[in-house]
């Protein structure tokens, strides 16, 4: 069964202080995977997309990295702000059928920073 | 990028009544994508637009209940019909577009169903 399970599910840490989080999936055949931010009440917002090829990929203070050996991610966050608190969402695409692709996503950790 | 609006941004509806929810976008896009995400839960599509024909549902919804129109490449309704509490849930529209399907997302609508 295709799932992507994030951890951990909360995570409240202090400002400045860096915090990495997990993605694990069982999704094949894997197309690529992504990361998004969603403040609350809002949409959410890409941070990054990753293929089966890239084992690392920065988007300023945001890194996430890719193992599709182990079907591992994690995005990691340096000097953390305020405008960090939000829900972190991993979802990893699957192609089939030809052209078609499907999202599977993840319920999220949801990171507070504090001052 | 694309740019998405939606219109309510929220929305307090009484048990049996109907909501039409707008997303518009700022360029033509060919799929346009209505997500629902009920509180603590993630993402769960509930249906792909594409214009000119009808929408395509994934499993556990329904025409009759999601209606949903596409008439132009930067426009679509979702409607929210016969409406329950269990339909309390934010409402995301959204598109893809890019080399690797990007998706873009509206800022939801917030719906409340007494």
């Amino acid at each position: 069964k295709n799932q992507v399970e994030q951890s951990p599910q909360s995570l409240i840490i202090l400002e400045g202080k860096n915090c990495t989080l997990q993605c694990n999936y069982t999704v094949s055949p894997f197309s690529n995977l992504r990361w998004y931010k969603q403040d609350t009440g809002r949409g959410p917002v890409s941070l990054t997309i990753m293929t089966f090829s890239e084992n690392t990929k920065s988007n300023g203070r945001y890194t996430a990295t890719l193992d599709a050996d182990t079907k591992q991610s994690s995005l990691h966050i340096t000097a953390s702000q305020l405008s960090d608190s939000a829900s972190y969402i991993c979802v990893v695409i699957f192609s089939y059928a030809g052209n078609n692709r499907k999202l599977i996503w993840g319920l999220g950790t949801s990171l507070a920073v504090n001052p | 990028s694309a740019v998405i609006s939606q219109k309510p941004s929220r929305d307090i509806c009484q048990r049996g009544t109907s909501l039409t929810i707008q997303c518009q976008v700022d360029s033509q896009v060919t799929m346009m994508f209505w997500y629902r995400q009920q509180p603590g839960q993630s993402l769960t599509l509930i249906a792909t637009a594409n214009q000119g024909s009808e929408a395509t549902y994934e499993s556990g919804f329904v025409i009759d209940k999601f209606p949903i129109s596409r008439p132009n490449l930067t426009f679509s309704t979702l409607t929210v019909s016969n409406m329950s509490p269990e339909d309390s849930s934010i409402y995301l529209c959204s598109v893809s577009s890019g080399s690797y399907n990007e998706q873009f997302f509206g800022p939801g609508t917030r719906l409340t169903v007494l």
